[in-house]
């Protein structure tokens, strides 16, 4: 069965502190997302790759915020450092992009739920 | 940001009764998908529809979208409890951009 894999699933992490969330994309998919859940924010796309390309991470602080696919089954986003505002659920999701049909669905991990004190 | 902004945010219903939920957009899109969100999971697809079609089913979901007017709407009918979750539109636009709406949280009661 398909899916994709996000870990790890919690993480509890003092300010300052590196946090490295890693994703596992279905296999063949070709577009993997990373989103940030907040109540306040609701779903934010953080950045996204095509063929492991990152296409746009316009969403991300760039400072501390870094989104990499070093190959076609693991991406990772990093932060560092992690501050309290940085508490959210961060959720990977991946999908098949075709040129004439564009996006079909996006398979969505459990997420992560980072909480920085 | 959200490319959509969805109403309303909050909807309790009774059984048996049906659902609608709307979800207005701002840039051209080549579909929109409709998903939804379980307390504490991950997003689950539910359906999309294409820039070109106006109504779409899927058992008891129906989606119609009109680019004109840059919004679409969500009805389930003969809801049911285990219908009770958040659902997110979502457009994919430029570059296949896939980004979602604020969501409305659905509550069917017995």
């Amino acid at each position: 069965d398909a899916r994709v894999t996000q870990t790890p699933r919690h993480k509890v992490t003092e300010m300052g502190q590196e946090v490295t969330m890693r994703c596992q994309p279905i296999l063949g998919h070709n577009t993997v997302f990373w989103y940030r859940q907040t109540m306040m924010q609701g779903l934010e796309l953080l950045a996204y790759f095509r063929n492991r390309a990152p296409l746009d991470d316009s969403g991300m602080p760039k400072d501390r915020f870094s989104a990499e696919m070093p190959d076609a089954t693991l991406a990772t986003l990093k932060i560092q450092p992690s501050e309290p505002r940085d508490s959210a659920v961060y959720f990977c999701a991946s999908g098949l992009v075709s040129v004439d049909r564009g996006n079909t669905e996006a398979f969505f991990g459990q997420g992560t739920r980072l909480t920085v004190v | 940001s959200q490319q959509g902004e969805e109403d309303p945010q909050a909807l309790s219903i009774q059984e048996g009764e049906n659902a609608t939920m709307n979800c207005s957009y701002k840039t051209s899109i080549n579909n929109l998908q409709w998903y939804r969100q379980n307390s504490g999971r991950g997003l689950v697809h539910l359906i999309l529809i294409r820039s070109n079609e106006r109504e779409k089913h899927s058992g008891r979901l129906r989606v119609t979208l009109d680019t004109s007017k840059k919004s679409s709407s969500l009805l389930i009918t003969a809801s049911r409890a285990a219908d009770t979750a958040s659902y997110f539109c979502a457009t994919d636009a430029f570059w296949n951009k896939l980004t979602f709406g604020t969501g409305t949280q659905l509550k069917v009661e017995l």
